[in-house]
């Protein structure tokens, strides 16, 4: 069956270290996102990637960063410049019909990132 | 600033009842999307919806352009509905972006 994973399913991270968080989508999706979620709040939206090599800062980039060396996978960073990364982290995917009309969002399980 | 804004924040129903979550969003749009997030964490996709009315099954979503808002409905609601539903919009020239309300937890009982 198709769909994305995220892996792990919760990580811990020491102060100072980076951290990568995995997704990878067997849709054939040409867009991928990064969101964050924190209690009592929407989602926020990290990074996205409309096409292979290439990506947009979303509303909170500071922080992390991304690549998009495949179309299967998106793996984010969470750096040590992010001074709050105590989140819940979603991938999702998308492809667009012809004519440029967005289909829903898929959504992976998510990685809950703790600092210890 | 655009917002979307979801109410109730907290809904108990019994078994049964009949559900309604609202969202209101500030501009135009040229999408809405209702969501269901289990307490897992994950997320699915219900409905994406730019006018009228949609169903499938039990759930019932629907939008009213020139006010704004959309309902998601749930008839005969069951506890294995308890979740939270999220509302999220694609404002216009937005490209793919999507914007999300902060909400609603359901929690259905025998």
């Amino acid at each position: 069956d198709g769909g994305i994973t995220q892996s792990p399913k919760y990580l811990f991270r020491k102060e100072g270290q980076n951290v990568t968080l995995s997704c990878e989508q067997n849709l054939n999706h040409d867009a991928m996102y990064w969101y964050r979620q924190d209690p009592g709040q929407g989602l926020r939206l990290i990074y996205y990637s409309q096409i292979v090599n290439d990506f947009q800062k979303g509303d909170i980039a500071e922080g992390y960063s991304v690549s998009r060396e495949k179309k299967e996978s998106f793996p984010l960073t969470v750096t040590s410049a992010q001074k709050n990364p105590t989140a819940f982290y979603l991938c999702a995917s998308s492809t667009f019909r012809q004519g440029g009309v967005e289909q829903p969002q898929h959504f992976g399980d998510g990685t809950r990132l703790s600092i210890l | 600033k655009n917002e979307v804004e979801q109410s109730p924040q907290n809904l108990t129903a019994q078994e049964g009842e009949f559900i309604t979550i609202n969202c209101s969003y500030s501009v135009g749009i040229s999408a809405l999307h209702w969501l269901q997030q289990h307490p897992g964490g994950g997320i699915v996709s219900l409905f994406m919806l730019s006018s009228g009315k949609k169903k499938h099954g039990r759930l019932i979503a629907t939008i009213n352009i020139q006010e704004k808002h959309s309902s998601l409905h749930i008839t005969a609601s069951h506890p294995r509905d308890s979740a939270v539903y999220i509302c999220a919009v694609r404002y216009s020239g937005t490209a793919s972006k999507l914007t999300f309300g902060t909400g609603t937890r359901l929690q259905v009982t025998l």
